[in-house]
């Protein structure tokens, strides 16, 4: 299964907003409403910042939203903030299976 | 809170074998579908292996199938990895994570090298 394709890096100003996508297909995204998103900084675990497409857990910010149209999911951060900064993967369940984003670096200016 | 804890990792030459643990606290483990994630130095995340509650259902990522083994023991709370012919670029920080939106153990570094 191939991974979901998401972009390198997205930038942004302190209290801009920015989007990253995440291109899957009709067996994994397009298919299943249980997209999830992990923030990781160098040297941690991921961390769940969205679950079944954008629902969010406790503790995560109203600031971060996700959504899904077709086969792509997106995560949207607004307000952007310093601590936002780290990658980003998108993950689909699929059957029983995960299949992860390729990864996107979130730099704040 | 759900708390998972790898051990087993290490330094191991290429074709060597190493078995990871994962000890699950904080949730009713038998449950619980668990899974096995690895991430190679500077790389992204890659899903390697599913088992369910029962073990009744395992399912591999192509990339280890028929080298890795996965099992669980309920009555331990603990699932395993089996890896055995392993090879240089098997080199990753290993995660333990609960299905559902995954939750994540802290990691373990295998070294794969000579």
């Amino acid at each position: 299964q191939s991974a979901l394709t998401q972009p390198r890096s997205v930038s942004g100003s302190p209290g801009q907003s920015v989007t990253i996508s995440c291109t899957g297909t009709s067996s994994d995204v397009g298919t299943y409403n249980y997209v999830s998103w992990y923030q990781q900084h160098p040297g941690s675990a991921p961390k769940l910042m969205i679950y079944d497409v954008n629902k969010r857990p406790s503790g995560v910010p109203d600031r971060l939203s996700g959504s899904k149209s077709g086969n792509t999911a997106s995560l949207t951060i607004s307000g952007l903030q310093a601590d936002d900064e780290g990658d980003y993967y998108c993950c689909s369940y699929a059957d029983s299976r995960y299949v992860f984003g390729t990864g996107t670096k979130v730099t704040v200016l | 809170e759900v708390q998972l804890v790898e051990s087993g990792g290490g330094l191991v030459q290429p074709g060597g074998s190493l078995k990871l643990s994962c000890v699950a606290s904080g949730f009713t483990f038998s449950n619980n579908a668990m899974n096995w994630v690895r991430q190679a130095p500077g790389k992204g995340l890659e899903w390697l292996s599913y088992i369910s509650g029962s073990s009744g259902t395992i399912y591999y990522a192509d990339s280890v199938k028929g080298r890795f083994t996965i099992s669980r023991d309920n009555a331990k709370n603990s699932v395993y990895l089996q890896m055995n012919s392993l090879r240089v670029d098997d080199t990753a920080v290993y995660y333990c994570a609960k299905s559902g939106p995954l939750d994540w153990g802290q990691g373990i570094l295998v070294t794969v090298s000579s």
